[in-house]
């Protein structure tokens, strides 16, 4: 499985975007790139999943440069609420495929 | 949120004794996982179910063994528990949606067990 390496943590003010790097250098052909994003006291939520280029949701962009050895989760004009951590994790997109958690990034949200 | 639920939430044991956790589902998924957390890590791989009766060990399953005789429910045993064994627990399931290949994971709300 390929390793990811991301910021331990980071600090923002509502209103501002927010942007997570992850460093995935041996990611693999077919490998998938995937964000989670964990509240205190709650299992992780799916974010956004993103194989190459620029992937966009209700909730965050992902952006892939064109070797896929790093990606980055944008987070649009985060709120207070969007404290969390944040973990990037790379692998086989298949049913049933077992996750590979690293430490994450803890993101605090300040007003 | 995806039907799933932990028992218990909390719970409080000694070393050596015999602990089981239960997660239940109600989405009909066919891949269950087992994962603990710890303190400033991310989460690890206890066990795995790919069906009724169909399990494997992921990266972490000493002292820790996993039964699955219903789709809906997936038991994870602590047979002795250890103090090393004191952490959050959380469920997981998935499944195949359509055609496509999907690895989302949907997690439970989570089982903290202290060993004393």
């Amino acid at each position: 499985l390929a390793k990811t390496t991301q910021p331990i943590s980071m600090d923002s003010y509502e209103g501002q975007e927010v942007n997570i790097t992850c460093s995935h250098n041996n990611i693999a052909t077919n490998d998938y790139i995937t964000w989670y994003q964990q509240f205190p006291s709650q299992g992780p939520r799916f974010i956004i999943q993103g194989y190459k280029t620029k992937v966009t949701n209700e909730v965050a962009s992902l952006f892939i440069p064109a070797d896929r050895k790093s990606s980055t989760l944008s987070l649009p004009r985060v709120s207070l609420s969007d404290t969390a951590v944040y973990y990037c994790l790379v692998g086989k997109n298949n049913a049933g495929n077992m996750l590979t958690f690293g430490g994450g990034t803890r993101l605090m949200v300040k007003p | 949120d995806a039907g799933i639920t932990q028992s218990p939430r909390h719970k409080v044991t000694e070393t050596g004794t015999p602990v089981t956790l239960r997660c239940h589902q109600t989405e009909n998924h066919r891949y269950m996982y087992w994962y603990r957390q710890d303190p400033g890590h991310g989460l690890r791989l206890i066990h795995y179910s790919y069906g009724v009766k169909d399990t494997d060990k992921g990266e972490v399953s000493d002292g820790y063994s996993v039964s699955r005789s219903k789709t809906e429910d997936f038991l994870l045993t602590l047979e002795s528990a250890t103090s090393s064994q004191t952490s959050v627990y959380f469920c997981a399931i998935s499944d195949r949606i359509g055609l496509a290949a999907y690895n989302e994971q949907f997690f439970g709300p989570g089982t903290r067990l202290t060993v004393l």
